[in-house]
């Protein structure tokens, strides 16, 4: 089966300015999640949706972080506007369900904001 | 609040060195505790899901154990492709949001 899709891979930008990232996950997964990895720490869930619903955003910056998912399928993270304290990896995920199913990872998009 | 701690940060073992990897977790009602693989410049890749205390999963090198209070992950006769950061991650009853560990580091040399 064809994995997790993201992109780009590599994003370099100034502080203040905007960024997109997309992601389309594994065909069939209801859940899909972000996650932000700084260098050297495990990832941290920034958004959780299950099909178009957001299941958990608690820890998403919500004065400058934005995510959709599109028809239950792909989806989009923004940043606006970027700090350098934004710069990271940022990782989509899914999985079957919710709950017990594993995550299957995308390559993530490295950040670096200047 | 969940809480997962892994120890050590890195480990460096000689090619064919056994050790252990460590993961302490805080969660109320584990619904499971997830193993995965990073490579540098990869996402994380899924190793195993362990559910209740007690339970043990191998795959090749790897055996992964559980008890009430942390995991293990034994790993036996390492590979110098063994090499990777392993990440542990927990889903709690009470919600369905999985916390990942920092992860530990290993390095084996040949």
């Amino acid at each position: 089966e064809a994995g997790v899709a993201q992109s780009p891979r590599y994003k370099i930008i100034e502080k203040r300015q905007s960024v997109a990232f997309w992601c389309n996950p594994i065909s069939g997964h209801a859940t899909l999640y972000w996650y932000q990895q700084i260098l050297g720490q495990g990832p941290k869930l920034l958004i959780q949706f299950q099909n178009n619903g957001v299941v958990d955003d608690s820890q998403l910056p919500k004065d400058r972080f934005s995510a959709e998912r599109l028809k239950g399928v792909d989806s989009t993270l923004k940043i606006q506007p970027a700090k350098l304290e934004d710069s990271a990896v940022y990782l989509c995920a899914s999985s079957l369900e919710s709950r017990n199913s594993p995550l299957h990872f995308g390559n993530g998009t490295r950040l670096t904001v200047t | 609040e969940d809480q997962v701690t892994q120890s050590p940060e890195a480990l460096r073992l000689q090619e064919g060195e056994s050790s252990s990897l460590n993961c302490s977790y805080t969660v109320s009602g584990l619904r499971g505790l997830f193993w995965y693989r990073q490579d540098p410049g990869k996402g994380p890749e899924f190793l195993f899901t362990l559910y209740s205390a007690g339970e043990e999963k191998e795959k090749e090198r790897l055996k992964a154990t559980l008890t009430k209070k942390e995991s293990f992950l034994h790993i036996t006769a390492p590979k110098p492709e063994d090499s990777a950061t392993y990440l542990c991650a927990v889903q709690g009853s009470s919600a369905s949001k999985i916390i990942f560990g920092s992860g530990t580091r290993l390095s084996i040399r040949p």
